[in-house]
């Protein structure tokens, strides 16, 4: 168990819709990043936060944000959601804030999204 | 352009066997390559890091320069190996570092 958690596991919504995924990262670390895992684009870079600053965008769509919260934990809101929006996000922590080198990021279970 | 490669969808092989998963990258800086799992319905699991050069599970890779490539390999295959593969090169990028991953490789270890 890398310490990384995500709430929930698994959300079924409609087109349209908005939903908030939520990542808490390890103990003692204060950068988290945001992952899409989909069938077709595989593993991509979503955005970074560090201390509740945002470090970097990915491939985000505008209709994505996020934030980083004073206690570390970030929240990834995913609004109008598409059918193509269905994917696993994961989110990873690492102690590091980036752009020196490389620290090991650990990885939550993510959370599994289903848009009907 | 950034870009690692992982030509092989599936690899399947038999108890025993040496494995072999492939991984080249592109990246004009210095780079830094990991290898992570997952297996099923679990979380992406860090396996390897090309600066630590240790042994993990059994697992080696090789940073290749010339051929910019990170394959991973293991002599004798064993069934719990069995897992999704990815290849990830880091990049520093002014205030942050990402990952950016491969497509992955199913290994299938037959008993």
């Amino acid at each position: 168990d890398s310490g990384v958690t995500q709430t929930p596991k698994h959300l079924i919504t409609a087109t349209g819709q908005r939903v908030t995924l939520r990542c808490s990262p390890r103990s003692g670390d204060l950068s988290v990043y945001w992952y899409q895992q989909s069938l077709d684009q595989g593993l991509q870079f979503l955005i970074h936060y560090y201390n509740g600053e945002e470090r970097a965008k990915g491939n985000i769509l505008e209709r994505f944000s996020a934030q980083q919260f004073p206690d570390l934990h970030s929240e990834l809101n995913l609004s109008s959601l598409e059918l193509g929006d269905s994917a696993l996000y994961f989110c990873a922590s690492s102690a590091l804030r980036g752009g020196g080198h490389m620290d090991t990021q650990y990885f939550g279970p993510g959370t599994r999204l289903t848009v009907l | 352009a950034q870009r690692v490669t992982q030509p092989e969808k599936l690899l399947s092989v038999f108890k025993g066997a040496p494995v072999e998963l492939k991984c080249n990258y592109s990246y004009s800086g210095s780079p830094e390559l990991f290898w992570y799992v997952q297996y099923s319905r679990q979380r992406l699991q860090l396996l390897l890091r090309h600066i630590s050069r240790e042994s993990i599970k059994g697992f080696t890779a090789d940073l290749n320069k010339g051929e910019t490539s990170f394959h991973l390999k293991k002599p004798f295959a064993q069934e719990e190996d069995s897992a999704m593969y990815y290849c990830a090169l880091a990049v520093y990028g002014g205030a942050t570092n990402k990952l950016i991953f491969g497509t992955g490789t199913l290994l299938a270890v037959q008993p």
